[in-house]
C-alpha cells in the first residue's frame, strides 16, 4: 500500500520568505508527527497530531513555526520569515495511534539561502 | 534532558561478520523502542519495534533487545551483507514522541 508521502522533496527559498511543507500520512493513521533532521544528527521532534488537534507542540523552536491538520489526514508545516538556520530535512511520520510503530516519509530538504 | 547515545558512531566490517550496535538512553519512563535504517538522502525505514512489555524482537537477520533497567538496547545483525550499509538509528518514546540518537554509520565491505 501507499506509504507516507511528502511534498516537495526539495525546497530552496530565500531568507525571510514563507514556506509550506506537506505531508500525506498512511490512510487510517490517526497520529501524525513532524521531525527535523540536521546533517549528522538524529531527527528532532517538532509537533504531534492525534486526529485534527495538536497533542504536543513542545518541539516547535519558536512562533515562526506552525502546523495544521484540519481534516485529520493531510498536514502542512508552515514556516514564516525563514532563516538560514531553518535549513534541514523535515520528516513526517504517521502511526495507527500514539505509541504504535511510526512510519516515515522520504522528507523535504529545505535550504534557506 | 532526554538523551540517546549510540556507540560506535561509525563501523566498518567485512562481509559475513556478525555485529552489534549499541544504544543507551537516560529516560527511565521509556515506553517503546524502535530501530530504524536510513540510507543516504532518504527517509527512515522502521526495522524493529520493541513495546514496553517486550524484551526483544527478531526479523530475519536482525535481533533487537531492550533492557529498561540498565537503559540499553542492542541491535544484532547476523551475517552482514554490503546491502546492510546504512545509518542505523535507535529511538524511544516516553513522555514525548520519539527521541533519537545520532545513529551508527555502518559500512559492510564486500
Amino acid at each position: 500500500g501507499a506509504g507516507v508521502s511528502q511534498t516537495p522533496s526539495n525546497k530552496v527559498t530565500e531568507k525571510g520568505k514563507y514556506v509550506e511543507l506537506r505531508c500525506d500520512p498512511i490512510s487510517g493513521h490517526t497520529a501524525l508527527y513532524w521531525y527535523r533532521q540536521s546533517l549528522g544528527q538524529g531527527p528532532e521532534f517538532l509537533i504531534y497530531f492525534q486526529g485534527t488537534g495538536a497533542a504536543d507542540d513542545s518541539g516547535l523552536p519558536n512562533d515562526r513555526f506552525f502546523a495544521v491538520r484540519p481534516e485529520g489526514s493531510v498536514s502542512t508545516l508552515k514556516i514564516q520569515r525563514t532563516e538560514r538556520g531553518d535549513s534541514a530535512v523535515y520528516l513526517c511520520a504517521s502511526s495507527l495511534s500514539s505509541d504504535y510503530e511510526q512510519y516515515f516519509g522520504p522528507g523535504t530538504r529545505l535550504t534557506v539561502t | 534532558k532526554q538523551e540517546v547515545t549510540q556507540i560506535p558512531a561509525a563501523l566498518s566490517v567485512p562481509e559475513g561478520e556478525n555485529l552489534v550496535l549499541n544504544c543507551s538512553f537516560t529516560d527511565s519512563a521509556i515506553y517503546n523502542l524502535q530501530w530504524f535504517r536510513q540510507d543516504p538522502g532518504k527517509g527512515l525505514t522502521s526495522l524493529l519495534l520493541i513495546q514496553s512489555s517486550q524484551r526483544e524482537q527478531t526479523s530475519g537477520r536482525l535481533n533487537a533487545s531492550l533492557d529498561k533497567s540498565s537503559g540499553r538496547s542492542t541491535l544484532y545483525i547476523a551475517a552482514s551483507q554490503p546491502g546492510d550499509s546504512a545509518t542505523y538509528l535507535c529511538a524511544y518514546s516516553g513522555n514525548t514522541p520519539l527521541v533519537f540518537g545520532k545513529g551508527t554509520r555502518l559500512s559492510v565491505i564486500a
